[in-house]
């Protein structure tokens, strides 16, 4: 069982759509990455969370460390969201683990 | 502009000759880290620097060497490279180690070794 856990592995929205992505772990962490990778290979970092929730524009990242759960959504989505969506987690080690990532399509 | 450089951005090369990729950033970041990123295998971290002059192995340091002789400049150096390292690589910085800061990465460079 890999510690940390994406889903959907895939997912096909219409523009407009409120889209959520979960992560779940099951190590104890530091921090907790969002981040997202466009089609022409580009990585950007998104949110970093240890506790709550940050907003950027459309974007919401939750967390919640007692569950080991955190959520990405996107409000109003737009075919430009159409990326990969990966979460990150540090553990109480400085180990990086990685999630598979999610692949997110906007159709408009 | 605050960035991550890489160069080149794509290279084929044949097996043993060897090759540098380099990465420079302007935001005075002491941590750099060098990732590979395959299909489904995600992100793996290939070495890490603190600062100038320290360094270590990731998850798959072997088969690349790294400097740190300057802050701002990370090259990932192939001294003798093998098809398997055939991938895209990526590198990043950030202000504080590893990832308990916001991570910058470059634009990627897609390698291919015959």
């Amino acid at each position: 069982k890999n510690e940390v856990e994406q889903s959907p592995q895939n997912l096909t929205a219409q523009e407009g759509e409120f889209i959520t992505i979960n992560c779940s772990y099951s190590v104890g962490i530091s921090a907790l990455h969002w981040l997202q990778q466009h089609p022409g290979g580009g990585i950007v970092s998104l949110f970093m969370l240890s506790s709550g929730k940050k907003k950027h524009g459309r974007l919401i990242a939750t967390i919640n460390i007692q569950e080991k759960h955190s959520s990405l959504h996107i409000t109003a989505s737009h075919p430009r969201d159409s990326a990969v969506y990966i979460c990150a987690v540090m553990d109480s080690n400085y180990q990086l683990i990685w999630g598979a990532g999610t692949k997110l399509i906007i159709k408009p | 502009e605050a960035q991550v450089t890489q160069n080149p951005r794509y290279l084929i090369t044949v097996t043993g000759k060897k090759l540098t990729v380099t990465c420079s950033q302007n935001m005075n970041h002491e941590y750099m880290s060098w990732y590979r990123q395959d299909p489904g295998l995600g992100l793996r971290q290939i070495y890490y620097s603190m600062n100038v002059e320290v360094t270590d192995k990731g998850d798959v340091p072997e088969g690349y060497k790294v400097s740190r002789k300057e802050k701002r400049n990370f090259p990932l150096i192939l001294e003798s490279p093998s098809p398997n390292q055939t991938s895209l690589y990526f590198c990043a910085s950030s202000r504080l180690a590893g990832f308990t800061d916001t991570q910058y990465f470059g634009p990627g460079t897609r390698l291919t070794v015959l």
